[in-house]
């Protein structure tokens, strides 16, 4: 496997249902994100981690719970959701997670391919 | 407030012409980045050129080119010789702090 992989690529669930979303990165990256695409809005960033720890989340309903395990895996756990987080859901990774007062190219972010998720 | 304005929805280049693709910014941070990612419609987002706010020259991978004009805060994608494989949503982003930023994207055909 190379790149950032995603699992599952399509998840339908219902409001009460608990499913969690796989993101796996083979490219030695120290930050990982979590985004929302939605249909006509601008991708919206939900989670950064650097070195697995939590640098960022932006006011982020908590039914949705991220975890990073090691620097290779993020995972996003859902539970009780809403038609409305019906989305693309991209995982992303970067060589370092950006920094206040900083800019660089190691920021440059790779992604999988997405969780179609639809909740019905 | 919107970081990362994109103002055209849609974009039509006949093959082999050059297309430029317009973002404008607004940040009061002095260091920050600017990216432009492609989508093709299997929904895997690429990376495809980085400008550094103090990168004096423009940036330029391959075909693409990167039209920085600081004062005005602009980072306009230049797409030279046009394949019919460029066709898809092109996304202007930025980061500043701990945050990134994109558009709402454009989608670029290419006719043959």
């Amino acid at each position: 496997e190379t790149g950032v992989t995603q699992t599952p690529r399509h998840l339908v669930m219902g409001m009460t249902n608990k499913k969690s979303l796989k993101c796996e990165q083979h490219l030695g990256h120290n930050a990982m994100y979590w985004y929302k695409q939605s249909a006509k809005k601008p991708l919206e960033l939900m989670f950064v981690y650097s070195l697995e720890e939590r640098v960022e989340n932006n006011s982020v309903p908590s039914r949705f719970s991220p975890e990073c395990p090691n620097s290779s895996h993020l995972f996003l756990h859902l539970h009780t959701l809403q038609p409305e987080d019906s989305a693309l859901y991209l995982c992303a990774s970067s060589q370092d997670a950006p920094a206040p007062g900083l800019a660089g190219w190691t920021y440059e972010q790779y992604f999988g391919p997405g969780t179609r998720l639809t909740v019905t | 407030a919107q970081k990362i304005t994109q103002t055209q929805p849609g974009m039509f280049v006949q093959e082999k012409e050059a297309v430029t693709l317009d973002c404008t910014y607004d940040t009061s941070d002095q260091s920050y980045g600017l990216f432009w990612y492609k989508q093709p419609s299997s929904g895997e987002m690429i990376f495809l050129i980085y400008q550094g706010s103090y990168d004096e020259q423009n940036a330029t991978e391959g075909r693409y080119s990167l039209n920085f004009q600081k004062a005005r805060k602009s980072a306009n994608l230049v797409i030279s010789a046009s394949q019919l494989g460029d066709s898809a949503m092109y996304f202007c982003a930025t980061n500043t702090g701990n945050q990134f930023y994109f558009g709402t994207g454009t989608s670029l055909t290419v006719i043959p």
